[in-house]
């Protein structure tokens, strides 16, 4: 069954260093999207993806974040600088049809700020 | 706006009992719903969905839920637990058209008993 594909498992950072969090979405899938996951709390969307744009986003994605596709393939959330209240279990998830089926989630990069 | 509530954040049955996952939702109009079951260390997978067919849903592993729109709830169950049942469960409600940003449930953790 495809998958989608998240590098780093875990990544350790200090605060105000920069990290992208990559990932592989299914091939066909055309939605994509990234969630995060404070320990604890619950699962929040942040920002949705389609036609290398941009579709929506939400409150917690102010301009520390930014994604990018840069080649087909991958899809990378950038935090610019981080802070220790970053550090989350961040999801990326991709789709066929905006999410009305459902998502096919990959299994996560735990971020630690320290 | 909408909302998820799932009522428990711990439910604890023993292996072979049944289980019962509640999950109510508050929308002005009839979301698809779904519930997504996250292993540790591990990505959230879909169970099952609603989108306007059948009230009662099959999911995988023996899940089923039932959407009750005068009750406003989807609740997940499962005749009889399994040990390997043992995750964090999300119920999950899109809303239909527009905006497709989901809202997610704060997860109820199911411990399972020998």
């Amino acid at each position: 069954e495809p998958e989608v594909t998240q590098t780093p498992s875990h990544q350790v950072t200090q605060m105000g260093q920069e990290v992208i969090l990559r990932c592989v979405p299914i091939s066909n899938h055309l939605y994509f999207y990234w969630y995060r996951q404070i320990l604890g709390q619950k699962v929040e969307f942040l920002v949705s993806f389609y036609n290398n744009e941009i579709s929506e986003k939400s409150e917690i994605f102010d301009d520390q974040f930014s994604v990018e596709r840069p080649d087909g393939s991958n899809f990378t959330l950038k935090i610019r600088s981080t802070k220790l209240e970053d550090s989350a279990m961040y999801f990326c998830a991709s789709t066929f049809n905006r999410g009305t089926y459902g998502y096919t989630f990959g299994s996560g990069t735990r971020l630690t700020v320290v | 706006a909408q909302s998820v509530t799932q009522l428990d954040s711990h439910v604890s049955v023993s292996e072979g009992t049944p289980v019962l996952l509640r999950c109510n939702y508050s929308s002005s109009y009839s979301p698809s719903l779904f519930w997504y079951v996250q292993h540790p260390n591990k990505g959230l997978q879909l169970l099952l969905k609603y989108t306007s067919a059948a009230t009662l849903v099959k999911g995988i592993n023996g899940f089923e839920a039932e959407f009750k729109k005068s009750e406003t709830s989807f609740h997940l169950t499962k005749p009889s637990a399994h040990m390997s049942d043992a995750a964090e469960y999300f119920c999950v409600a899109h809303p239909p058209g527009g905006s497709y940003i989901p809202t997610f449930g704060r997860g109820t953790s199911l411990i399972v008993h020998p």
